[in-house]
């Protein structure tokens, strides 16, 4: 069975902080596992995935996320928060990259 | 990148009446779609799965006679809420699979419909 689960349901960090969103997951196959940010209204923009390789994974605006298969957990940083980062964030797991099954989601305020 | 595009972005309806949703691939072929619906700062729940040409599957839960899904080309697939009713009030959003080369098939989302049954 896959489930992933995001902790903390609202973050807030000032701007130029640190922006550490957690997720961890579950997994019977070795996953597939990405990032997605969204805005007001709109829909889902990829921020990054993992599928094989590097661990460690370097996506848009600055963001990176570190797979630890030992932890099953995938968190994404930032070093620093800008104000345009105010959004809602999902971690998403796709065993073989068919379906997806995404977090519940971690809103981030990020305050001037 | 690959664009999804959801017609129309809002919609209101009244309830009873039907509502057709359409998702399109617009510069790839997809050979897999999917339908989420996202209720009000709650993730996205997958509802249904559908492939060009054949009947869509649904999840458990999702019924498929109220959400009738139609896969008829490879850039084109419709979502039709029938007989709306103010539960069925949410935000839809579609995926489109694109198939790689690699072993790893993307998908990418639509920009999402909301849809308001007064």
């Amino acid at each position: 069975a896959q489930s992933v689960t995001q902790l903390g349901s609202h973050v807030s960090v000032s701007e130029g902080a640190l922006v550490l969103l957690r997720c961890n997951y579950s997994s019977s196959v070795p996953p597939y596992l990405f990032w997605y940010v969204q805005y007001p209204n709109q829909g889902l923009q990829l921020l990054l995935k993992y599928t094989t390789g590097a661990t460690l994974v370097k996506g848009i605006n600055g963001f990176e996320a570190e797979f630890k298969k030992s932890e099953t957990s995938f968190h994404l940083t930032k070093p620093s928060a800008h104000m345009s980062d105010a959004a809602e964030y999902f971690c998403a797991v796709s065993p073989r990259g068919v379906k997806f099954y995404f977090g519940s989601g971690t809103k981030l305020n990020v305050k001037p | 990148g690959a664009v999804v595009s959801q017609h129309p972005s809002w919609v209101i309806c009244k309830s009873g009446t039907s509502v057709k949703i359409e998702c399109r691939s617009l510069d790839f072929q997809a050979t897999t779609m999917f339908w989420y619906r996202q209720f009000p700062k709650q993730s996205l729940m997958l509802m249904a799965t559908s492939n060009e040409g054949s009947k869509a599957t649904y999840e458990q839960g999702v019924e498929k006679d109220k959400f009738l899904i139609n896969h008829a080309s490879l850039t084109l697939s419709t979502l039709t809420v029938t007989s709306a009713h103010p539960e069925d009030s949410s935000f839809y959003i579609c995926s489109a699979r694109v198939k790689l080369l690699s072993s790893y098939n993307e998908q990418f989302f639509g920009p999402g419909t909301r849809l308001t049954v007064l």
